[in-house]
C-alpha cells in the first residue's frame, strides 16, 4: 500500500505561518486519529503532534494538528530556524493492519 | 531517564541475518509494546511491526513477514528485531519505538524513539 499523501517541500520565513498537508483515504485518516512527527537531519523521529491535535509535554504550542475528512494539516506558527527538519504525519490503516506514513515534508526557514 | 539504547551499526552480506537489540530504561517495560520502524537512505520511514512486551503478542509488515521476528526479554528490558535473507534493499537505519498508550496494540503512536541502528547490506 503506498503512503499517505504530503507535499516534498515547505518554506518560510522566521515569525511567518506554515502549514503542511496529509492526504489518506477512509482507510486511515478518515477513520482514524493523526500522528506527526518530527525528524532533524541525522537524528531520530521525534512525537510532535499525537491524536490528531494533542502536544506532548515539551512541544510548543506554535505546533498545532488539525483533521477534515481524510486529509490532516500540521501548522507551524512564529517559524524558527530550529523548526528545519522533516515532518511525517501517519495514522493507522486499516489495510495495512499497521502504521502508515506520509512521505514526508522538508521543511525550510529561509 | 527514559530512554531506548540501540545496538551498534552492523555490515552483513546479502542473504545474512542481522539482530538488533534495544534496551529500554526509565519506565515500566512491560507496559508498553515496542514498535520497529526502518528508514532507507534518503528515504522516509516504514513501519516493519511491533510486539507487546506484556503478552508477546507481535504484528509484522507484510513485506518483512516471513523474514522477521521481533522478540523481547523482560528480565533484561530489552526487545530485538532479527532479519533475515538480507539484500541490499534492506540497507536502512532501524528504530525502536515505545508504542503509547500503554497496553494498546492498534491506533497508536510512538511516544519515544531509540537512536536509530545502521544495517548496510554489501557484499
Amino acid at each position: 500500500q503506498s503512503g499517505l499523501t504530503q507535499p516534498p517541500s515547505a518554506s518560510g520565513t522566521p515569525g511567518q505561518r506554515i502549514s503542511i498537508s496529509c492526504s489518506g483515504s477512509t482507510s486511515n485518516i478518515g477513520s482514524y486519529t493523526v500522528n506527526w512527527y518530527q525528524q532533524v537531519p541525522g537524528t531520530a523521529p521525534q512525537l510532535l503532534i499525537y491524536k490528531t491535535d494533542q502536544r506532548p509535554s515539551g512541544v510548543p504550542d506554535r505546533f498545532s494538528g488539525s483533521k477534515s475528512g481524510t486529509s490532516a494539516s500540521l501548522a507551524i506558527s512564529g517559524l524558527q530556524s530550529e523548526d528545519e527538519a522533516v515532518y511525517y504525519c501517519a495514522s493507522w490503516s486499516d489495510s495495512l493492519n499497521g502504521v502508515l506514513f506520509g512521505g514526508g515534508t522538508k521543511l525550510t526557514v529561509l | 531517564q527514559v530512554q531506548l539504547v540501540q545496538s551498534g551499526a552492523e555490515v552483513k552480506k546479502p542473504g545474512a541475518s542481522v539482530k538488533v537489540s534495544c534496551k529500554a530504561s526509565g519506565y515500566r517495560f512491560t507496559n508498553y509494546a515496542i514498535g520497529w520502524v526502518r528508514q532507507a537512505p534518503g528515504q522516509g520511514l516504514e513501519w516493519m511491526g511491533w510486539i507487546a512486551t506484556y503478552n508477546d503478542n507481535r504484528k509484522y509488515a507484510q513485506n518483512v513477514q516471513g523474514r522477521v521476528a521481533m522478540t523481547t526479554d523482560a528480565a533484561t528490558t530489552t526487545a530485538y528485531m532479527e532479519l533475515r535473507s538480507l539484500t541490499s534493499d534492506d540497507t536502512a537505519v532501524y528504530y525502536c519505538a515505545r508504542v503509547s498508550p500503554p497496553f494498546t496494540s492498534s491506533y497508536y503512536y510512538f511516544d519515544l524513539w531509540g537512536q536509530g541502528t545502521l544495517v548496510t547490506v554489501s557484499s
